[in-house]
């Protein structure tokens, strides 16, 4: 199985700050990596596909980047509503594992 | 409203069952692979089952093997999983999601906003 690790673990940040989540994966999976943002009670939201593919309606302040076994997951400019756990997903094989999730808190 | 409406969580005893429901809605959900998804209190996301469209493909995550099963009815635009053999650490909430797929790649894009699961004595 492969297995995702993501650091930090946990971010604490301003309002504008310039943001980076990495994921690793224990093994090679091309391009096939998800973002998803996740609020308190609420459903994960997919941001990011294909790895660096921006999903309709999600801002362009999220960007990704990556492929193989290293992947960032970029916010330019964080706003207010981005304060929230972030988890990548990998799709290249079965089971489609993700990674423990980075929560984003404010500074 | 494209949407997903999950259904039929609960509390039950361990070794007990439950069917979870998934009514989908606004889309063609034949044409899409689908997916139980499940988040323990406090814990992170943890994917449980595929199958896809036409049901030939179906997936498990080893922690559920032997004891869930993924099944769907597309006359009825519905997904279910039927849990048996529960156990303490299946306690958590269950929701489906839809994979689409775009050259090749995959990814979870649409959500319900899932259904709790409780397993205790």
């Amino acid at each position: 199985d492969i297995q995702l690790t993501q650091s930090p673990s946990f971010l604490s940040a301003s309002v504008g700050d310039r943001v980076t989540i990495t994921c690793r994966a224990s093994q090679g999976i091309s391009s096939y990596l998800a973002w998803y943002q996740q609020k308190p009670g609420k459903a994960p939201k997919l941001l990011i596909y294909a790895a660096s593919t921006l999903q309709s309606g999600v801002p362009s302040r999220f960007s990704g980047s990556g492929s193989g076994t290293e992947f960032t997951l970029t916010i330019s400019s964080l706003q207010p509503e981005d304060f929230a756990t972030y988890y990548c997903q990998q799709l290249n094989s079965y089971p489609r594992t993700f990674g423990p999730g980075t929560k984003v808190d404010i500074k | 409203e494209v949407q997903l409406v999950e259904s039929g969580g609960g509390l039950v005893k361990p070794g007990g069952s439950l069917r979870l429901s998934c009514a989908a809605s606004g889309f063609t959900f034949s044409s899409y692979s689908m997916n139980w998804v499940r988040q323990a209190p406090g814990k992170g996301l943890e994917w449980v089952s595929s199958i896809s469209s036409s049901s030939s493909y179906i997936y498990y995550a080893d922690s559920v093997k032997g004891r869930f099963t993924i099944s769907r009815d597309n006359a009825k635009n519905s997904l279910y999983l039927q849990m048996n053999s529960l156990r303490a650490e299946d306690t958590a909430v269950y929701y489906c999601a839809r994979a689409g797929s775009y050259w090749g790649s995959w990814y979870f894009d649409l959500w319900g906003r899932g259904t709790l699961v409780t397993v205790s004595s």
